[in-house]
Order: C-alpha cells, then sequence, then structure tokens
C-alpha cells in the first residue's frame, strides 16, 4: 500500500530565502506525482503535476523534482515571500490498485515579512 | 476551460439531519470525480470516487453516501449525521490516471 509522508511539518522562514520542502513515498510504481497549495479554510490549488517520465517541472519561482526509484520528490520555492505561507501537499498516483492519488500530510509554511 | 463549483461554503447541521452536498464540473465530459474529507489536523480521506454515471466506489464504511445522477454531478448525502460528519469537504475531478486532480472550493460541515 502507497504512504506518503513530507517533512519537515512546520517550516518558518524569513522572506527572500530559497526554500524546499520534502516528499517521500513508499511504492514507486506511479504514474504521477502533483504538488498542491492549501490556504487556511480554502481548497487545494494545484501547483505541479510530475509525470513518472519526467524529472522535473517549474512554474514561475516554483521548482519540482522527481525521482521515482528512491520515492522522493522535493518542491524548490525561490526567493520566498509572505504570500507563499500555506500548507503544501504532494500526492502520488499509484499506477496499481485504486490508481488514485494518495496524499502526504502537508507542510506548513511560514513566511515572515 | 473547466471549473468545479462545490456547495454551500457552510453549513451547520445538527446531529440526526440529513445532508446533501452538491458538486458540478463544466467544460468537460465524463469526468473521474472524487470527495474527500479533512477532518481537523488530519490529513485527506478518500471517501467516495466515480468514473461514470451511475459508478460509485466506497473507500471507507460510513453513514455518508454518493450519487452520480449526471455526468458532471455529483451528490454526497447522508440520512443522519454524526458529530464525528464534522470536517471539510472536498470534491475532486480529473481527467483520468495521467492527469491531476482539480479540487473545488470545499464545505466546512459543522454537526452540532
Amino acid at each position: 500500500k502507497q504512504e506518503v509522508t513530507q517533512i519537515p511539518a512546520a517550516l518558518s522562514v524569513p522572506e527572500g530565502e530559497n526554500l524546499v520542502l520534502n516528499c517521500s513515498f513508499t511504492d514507486s510504481a506511479i504514474y504521477n506525482l502533483q504538488w498542491f497549495r492549501q490556504d487556511p479554510g480554502k481548497g487545494l490549488t494545484s501547483l505541479l503535476l510530475i509525470q513518472s517520465s519526467q524529472r522535473e517541472q517549474t512554474s514561475g519561482r516554483l521548482n519540482a523534482s522527481l525521482d521515482k526509484s528512491s520515492g522522493r520528490s522535493t518542491l524548490y520555492i525561490a526567493a520566498s515571500q509572505p504570500g507563499d505561507s500555506a500548507t503544501y501537499l504532494c500526492a502520488v498516483r499509484p499506477d496499481n490498485y485504486g490508481q488514485n492519488f494518495v496524499f502526504g500530510p502537508g507542510t506548513r509554511l511560514s513566511v515572515l515579512p | 476551460s473547466q471549473t468545479i463549483h462545490q456547495w454551500p461554503a457552510t453549513l451547520v447541521q445538527p446531529v440526526g439531519s440529513p445532508l446533501s452536498l452538491e458538486c458540478t464540473v463544466e467544460g468537460t465530459s465524463n469526468p473521474n470525480l472524487y470527495w474527500y474529507r479533512q477532518a481537523a489536523g488530519r490529513g485527506l480521506q478518500l471517501l467516495f470516487y466515480s468514473v461514470g454515471i451511475g459508478q460509485i466506489s466506497s473507500e471507507v464504511p460510513q453513514n455518508l453516501s454518493a450519487s452520480r445522477p449526471q455526468d458532471r454531478q455529483f451528490i454526497l448525502s447522508s440520512k443522519k449525521l454524526l458529530l464525528s460528519d464534522s470536517g471539510f469537504y472536498l470534491c475532486a475531478w480529473s481527467e483520468g490516471v495521467y492527469y491531476g486532480y482539480t479540487f473545488g472550493s470545499g464545505t466546512r460541515l459543522t454537526v452540532v
């Protein structure tokens, strides 16, 4: 059964710092991996989707990498801003049983002005 | 472009009352549809998913049910709510396994 973990659970950084959020999954048999952002009391907003054949995806100041064989993904945020404060979740879609996304618990990010 | 609508945004219901949450998707056909629950301080729990009209799969046994009366409409229901049903309910859709999820804005349900 696929399990997804995210480290750290919470992170506080000063504005302007570059930071990395980590996501690990136990089974490398996946279709793809998706990173989301969730603001308090809101739905999830998709940030990046990486297919299993891809190594990374970029969108603006965000860069997500995928190392399927080691079961890891990182989300790199460059030049962080207070508006980046949110919970970041990663999810993987197994290519076997279920085939529905399995979510990690999230990393709560605070960017201090 | 595709959009997903979910309502109501907030709901306060007494224990034992019925529930109906609705989700609709526009701009696509035959989407895969999902209901998730996010309890306070906990992760996302998949409740139901549907790959077509009338096709519902349940992931967790509970007093909730789901229906898909139309291609782009997904409804979450309960005949009698429990206190433990409180949480944040999210609807999502996807075009298939090579596509990601798009979520609705969620419904905050408080059972009192």
